[in-house]
């Protein structure tokens, strides 16, 4: 199957300091990916949708100065969270869907970065 | 945002057991997905049914669709331990937002 990959998977870092996460599709293009932010015991929350070559669109909620979004080629998105607070600890995890035949497939997800912030 | 409710929360069984959770959704969905997720790990994708399919297998997965009633099951039978994860219903409407359901944890007891 296709493979998502994310980096770094563990990460901590002092308040005020920015993070960035990478995700990658390493076998296909996604011109679309997506980020999610799971708190323990929870489920997924949708933030936000990186689209490649524009601007990344937010839900509601999600402050777009507050958590960067950088979509700068079919198989690279980065999230960046900015000045993190220790309230910005949680699991973030990225997604790509892949058509085939032109017909949505399934999404794959990355492992995961765990973010802990002092 | 979430429009998926499913029960039960938890669910502890034997091994050898089958575990059935079930998912339910608020809006027109094009499709259903369940997803397991490991402790502290990404997920995995585990089947998809479309708005147009009432019953699909996958191994020892059955997933059942009814639009009608904007609910979805998932069955696994002869349950063994390295089942045991949370497992999540994801629903997509017209693009490729998935929608998550609360999840349910499975405990699969040796």
């Amino acid at each position: 199957g296709a493979v998502v990959s994310q980096h770094p998977s563990r990460v901590i870092c002092k308040s005020g300091t920015s993070v960035k996460i990478e995700c990658r599709s390493l076998d296909f293009q996604a011109t679309t990916m997506f980020w999610y932010r799971q708190f323990p015991k929870q489920s997924l929350m949708l933030m936000a949708t990186s689209n490649e070559g524009s601007k990344a669109t937010y839900e509601q909620g999600v402050e777009k100065d507050k958590f960067l979004i950088n979509h700068a080629s079919l198989t690279l998105s980065t999230l960046t969270v900015t000045s993190a607070h220790p309230e910005d600890s949680s699991f973030y995890i990225c997604s790509a869907p892949r058509l085939a035949g032109g017909r949505y497939n399934e999404q794959f997800f990355g492992p995961g970065t765990r973010l802990t912030v002092l | 945002s979430q429009q998926g409710e499913e029960d039960p929360q938890a669910l502890s069984i034997q091994e050898g057991e089958n575990a059935t959770m079930n998912c339910s959704y608020k809006t027109s969905i094009n499709n259903l997905q369940w997803y397991r997720q490991n402790s502290g790990r990404g997920l995995v994708h585990l089947i998809l049914i479309r708005s147009n399919e009432r019953e699909k297998h996958s191994g020892r997965l059955r997933v059942t669709l009814d639009t009608s009633k904007k609910s979805s099951s998932l069955l696994i039978t002869a349950s063994r331990a390295a089942d045991t994860a949370s497992y999540f219903c994801a629903t997509v409407f017209n693009d490729y937002k998935l929608s998550f359901g609360a999840g349910t944890t499975v405990t699969v007891r040796a």
